[in-house]
């Protein structure tokens, strides 16, 4: 069971928008620690998608934003292709646990 | 560019040791924390550990603490997450991550361990 939910899967359309939620608690992402988002494709190592909340790497289209309120935060992923078929993960700290990284459960996105 | 390169995968039996590696270049190696994080088969990832190369501070996830070691040589900019008696459970692929203050943005190639018993 992990210290942030996240829906096991979503799946849309190329071309739709899909959105993955990761809700926490006050002693994560309610605490304000930042959130931040990772891809994992098949068969490689996870990817940094989205940071502070809100923010992309540079060589992350726009496509992938990323929000926070309150207790949660929620990923959003707008005109779908197939290459985003992926696991994705948010990442936040716990302060009962000594300010240490957790993870969600990861989704799994499914373009139709 | 920011590097982060892990040893080989591993087939081992149960009861054995284990040490892998994650070598880090492109970067100053002691500026930044290192976290290993385990992904068993089919399942999510699951932190374990982070450890400070400067001078080893390190700190364990709850989950992982006295299973495993986690240590580091900066002189080698490298990192290490140890095991003494594996079990078949903790076959898996083991990432290694650099900490950053814009998350974790860079990770190793992984390190599958496949313990039979």
């Amino acid at each position: 069971q992990s210290v942030l939910t996240q829906p096991p899967s979503v799946s849309g359309a190329p071309g739709q928008r899909v959105t993955i939620s990761c809700t926490g608690s006050s002693s994560n992402i309610g605490a304000g620690y930042n959130v931040h988002w990772y891809q994992q494709l098949p068969g490689t190592a996870p990817k940094l998608l989205i940071y502070a909340n809100s923010n992309r790497p540079s060589g992350v289209p726009d496509r992938f934003s990323g929000s926070k309120s309150g207790t949660s935060a929620s990923l959003a992923i707008t005109g779908l292709q197939a290459e985003d078929e992926a696991d994705y993960y948010c990442q936040s700290y716990d302060s009962s646990l000594s300010g240490l990284e957790i993870f969600g459960g990861g989704t799994k996105l499914t373009v139709l | 560019e920011v590097q982060l390169v892990q040893s080989g995968a591993e087939v081992k039996k149960s009861g054995e040791s284990l040490k892998i590696s994650c070598k880090g270049s492109g970067y100053i190696f002691t500026s930044n924390w290192i976290g290993w994080v385990r992904q068993m088969p089919g399942k999510g990832l699951e932190w374990m550990g982070i450890i400070f190369p400067a001078d080893s501070d390190t700190i364990y996830s709850p989950s992982f603490q006295g299973q495993v070691t986690i240590s580091a040589d900066k002189s080698l900019s490298t990192a290490y997450l140890q095991w003494t008696r594996l079990r078949a459970s903790d076959t898996a692929i083991y990432y290694c991550a650099r900490r950053a203050a814009t998350g974790l943005d860079s990770w190793g190639q992984g390190t599958l361990v496949t313990v039979s018993s």
